[in-house]
């Protein structure tokens, strides 16, 4: 089935800009949907479709997807941005049909 | 706006069936637009989808889990409900309801389920 590959830590000094990839065969093909989750918490989708804010997400998180790679962007990050994130994408092609990526844990430090 | 809450018991014996139903709030679960679903979350671990369903009946499920796994609808309680069957400790996990079909929102709060005798 399809794999999604996350690192498993990204680190981020406050205010400045924090980067998580997300590598697929061609993901650039897919729809990809981000999430955050902080500790002891459901997961929050951030962004949508790749590059698209549900309301009430803040325009510091956002999303692009090209080839290989799909990548979420926080911009400005706050200590509050600290959690793990997860990629996911919708795989017509097999019978798994949701795939996640193993998460991102983001580390503000 | 959307709420969903996930109840039933925290603690199953191995090889038993383990029960969850999700209460909708603040919107109609025969709503055509929606699908309703479960992912599970192992303590320290990444999400596993389970599967989704629509109130028609019209599922789908992960390959690996849809031999033991049921989900159906009740619109008159608004509520939606999801079964595994002869569970191990592997099935331990907060397990989430959700809706959604490409990508889920919102996410219910989560409930713990152990499976240990």
């Amino acid at each position: 089935s399809y794999v999604l590959t996350q690192p498993p830590s990204v680190s981020v000094a406050p205010g400045q800009t924090a980067t998580i990839t997300c590598g697929g065969n061609n993901i650039g093909g897919k729809s990809v949907h981000w999430y955050q989750q902080k500790p002891g918490q459901a997961p929050v989708l951030v962004v949508y479709d790749d590059s698209d804010r549900p309301s009430g997400i803040p325009a510091r998180f956002s999303g692009s997807n090209s080839g290989d790679t799909a990548t979420l962007t926080i911009s400005r990050v706050e200590a509050g941005d600290e959690a793990d994130f997860y990629c996911q994408v919708w795989d017509s092609n097999s019978d798994h049909h949701v795939i996640f990526g193993g998460g991102t844990k983001l580390t503000v430090l | 706006q959307l709420q969903l809450q996930e109840s039933g018991p925290g603690l199953v014996k191995p090889s038993e069936t383990l029960s969850l139903t999700c209460s909708v709030s603040g919107g109609s679960i025969s709503g055509t637009r929606y699908y309703w679903g479960w992912i599970r979350q192992p303590p320290g671990k990444g999400l596993e989808w389970i599967g989704s369903i629509h109130y028609s009946g019209s599922t789908y499920q992960n390959p690996s889990l849809k031999s033991r796994v049921t989900m159906s609808v009740d619109p008159s309680r608004n509520q939606f409900s999801l079964t595994v069957k002869s569970v191990t400790a592997s099935d331990t996990a907060i397990y989430y309801c959700l809706t959604g079909y490409n990508w889920f929102d919102p996410w219910g709060r989560g409930t713990l389920v152990t499976v240990s005798s």
